[in-house]
């Protein structure tokens, strides 16, 4: 099973918005939706952002939203801070003959 | 709220078994509907999902390492725990369990602790 496709960095200035993409296939993605984002500043363990596409976890700003286009998952940090410097993964549920799960590559989120 | 705890060796020798536990406090490892699992970091391999084990004891395992791990719950002492054998340098990583959903996603997670794999 391949890992999802980042880019590997994205930098935006206070107040900006930036868009991190995820590319899967058929299989994970494009199936299921079962996709998430994490964040993880240095040192620390992976934090849910986003369950199941769009759903945001109690606790999580509304300036943080997911989509979902065909094979293509969206997260999309809008009015940037600097507390929202860290890496993102993205991740989706994939199935062949019994669970399994896929994380994306990590994107570098730089707030300039 | 839940927290999530790893324990085990730090360094582990090539070909022998990688042996850690989660300690799960705040709730309860029987709780219905919930999927216990190992998820492991590093550098060359990114995030990797390892295996999970659901709360009533079904296991679900990455098939590129299921032949060489195995996850166990003891809901006595309210743990779950990972054993990977034969290890090798490209075993070590960051090693993080986790609570997840029934939709299989990582919903909490442990600190992570560093397993070193050499000799």
């Amino acid at each position: 099973q391949s890992a999802l496709t980042q880019p590997p960095s994205v930098s935006g200035s206070p107040g900006q918005s930036v868009t991190i993409s995820c590319t899967g296939t058929s299989s994970d993605v494009g199936s299921y939706n079962r996709v998430c984002w994490y964040q993880q500043p240095p040192g620390t363990a992976p934090k849910l952002m986003i369950y199941e596409v769009s759903n945001r976890p109690s606790g999580v700003p509304d300036r943080f939203s997911g989509s979902k286009s065909g094979n293509t998952a969206s997260l999309t940090i809008s009015g940037l801070q600097a507390e929202d410097e860290a890496d993102y993964y993205c991740s989706s549920y994939t199935r062949s003959s019994t669970h399994n799960y896929v994380f994306g590559t990590g994107t570098k989120v730089t707030v300039l | 709220q839940l927290q999530l705890q790893e324990s085990g060796p730090g360094l582990v020798k090539p070909s022998e078994t990688l042996s850690l536990t989660c300690s799960v406090s705040g709730g309860s490892i029987s709780s219905s509907n919930y999927y216990w699992g190992w998820i492991r970091q590093s550098p060359g391999r990114g995030l990797e999902w390892i295996g999970s084990i659901y709360y009533s004891g079904s296991t679900f395992y990455n098939p590129s390492l299921q032949s060489r791990v195995t996850v166990s719950l003891d809901t006595s002492m309210n743990q779950f725990s990972l054993r990977l054998t034969s290890v090798t340098a490209a075993d070590t990583a960051v090693y993080y369990c986790a609570r997840q959903r029934d939709d299989f996603s990582p919903e909490y997670w442990g600190q992570g602790t560093l397993v070193t794999v050499s000799s």
